[in-house]
Formats: C-alpha cells, structure tokens, sequence
C-alpha cells in the first residue's frame, strides 16, 4: 500500500534561518507530488506542485523554493525565513488515474519562525 | 482562486444527518466534484468525488444537482468524531494536476 512520510512534525525556526522540509512517497511510482501551506485559522493554500523529477510548478511567488531530486521525494526549502514562512506544512501526492484520481495529505508540519 | 463556495460554519446534533452544501456555478463539463474534510492540526482526508450522478460510499453520500452548479455532502449519522472542516473542491480529471482549496466549513457536531 502506498503511504506518505513528512518531517519533522513540528519545527520552531529563528527569522533568517534556512528550512527544509522533506516528504516521501512510498509503494507508488510517478506520482504528482504537491506543498500546501496553512495559516492558523485559514484554508490550504496551494505552494508548490511536481509532476515529475525536477519539474517544479510555482502557485504562489514567495520566499520558498521546491526540488524534487528523486520520483517519490520532495523537498520544501528557504534560504532565509520570514516571521511570515508560520504555518502548517502538508505535503501530498496523487497518481494519475483518470476518475478514480484521489490526493493523499502527510500528516504536516508545524512550522514556528520566531 | 477557489471556485467553490461554501458556508463558513455549520453545526449539528449528534447522530442527526449533517448536510454540507456547496455552491460551484461555474463548474465545466469535464470537472468532478471532490470532498475532502481536515480534522485539527491533522492532513485533510478523502471522503467522496463524483461528476454528475449521486454518490454514496462508506463515509458519506453525494448529491450533485441536475445542472452541476451545487452539490451536497450528507454524513448520514454525524458523531462527535465528524467534527471538522470540510472541503469542496472542483476539479478537471485531465489537463490539470492542481487540487485547489477554499476556505471550507467548519462542522461542529454537538452532543
């Protein structure tokens, strides 16, 4: 069965310190790979999304960046983080299959820029 | 931009059917209808997708109105455990890869 690891589940940053958050899908191949970001209290918004090894699609321009190394890994990444970069993190993933497509979340990120 | 609305919060009585609506006038031929619900501080979780006819599986059923513009999630038996935002979201099965969310609505289940 295919699942999806995210880490680390809470992470508390100084302003101005890098990031990198990884996610990785086991038990499938090719797959769509998405960063979603969540302000407390708010909707997701979309950040990031891949379809395939170093294609990296940006939704949102902002102080964040994204790599996809491998199929099943996906990175989230900043060089510098702003007060701003606060939020829960989920990282997913879908496979293409017609009707039956279905998006599948990572337990999150709990990201605190101090 | 999202292109669904939804109610911001709605509750109901435990065990009572819970109805979420959802507005997606706009909402074109080749595009499915998805739900999806978060849990707090939790990833959102897959409940039902359809693109025109009901649809019922363990979680939930989905209505779909004749001319696509809105739909309807019911949760049959609402327990405390169904307390969560709930998502709807439209979405094209081909030419896209993008999930987008809105803001959702919060459902309180109260005992």
């Amino acid at each position: 069965s295919q699942t999806i690891h995210q880490w680390p589940a809470t992470l508390v940053q100084p302003v101005g310190s890098p990031l990198s958050l990884e996610c990785t899908v086991e038990g499938t191949s090719n797959p769509n790979l998405y960063w979603y970001r969540q302000a407390a209290g708010r909707g997701l918004q979309l950040l990031f999304y891949s379809v395939g090894i170093g294609q990296i699609s940006s939704e949102v321009p902002q102080n964040l960046s994204a790599s996809r190394p491998q199929d099943r890994q996906f990175i989230l990444s900043s060089k510098k983080l702003l007060l701003s970069d606060s939020g829960f993190y989920l990282c997913a993933w879908s496979v293409r299959r017609g009707t039956a497509e279905k998006l599948f979340f990572g337990s999150g990120t709990q990201l605190s820029v101090l | 931009d999202a292109k669904t609305t939804q109610p911001p919060s709605m509750d109901c009585a435990e065990g009572r059917a819970a109805n979420l609506p959802c507005n997606h006038s706009t909402i074109s031929g080749n595009e499915y209808v998805y739900w999806y619900r978060q849990i707090h501080s939790q990833g959102p979780q897959y409940i039902i997708h359809g693109l025109k006819n009901n649809e019922t599986n363990e979680m939930a059923s989905l209505i779909i109105t004749e001319d696509r513009k809105s739909s309807t999630l019911i949760l049959p038996h609402a327990t405390l455990r169904d307390t969560a935002v709930y998502y709807c979201i439209v979405r094209a099965i081909s030419g896209t890869y993008k999930y987008i969310f809105g803001t959702g609505t919060r459902l309180k289940v109260l005992a």
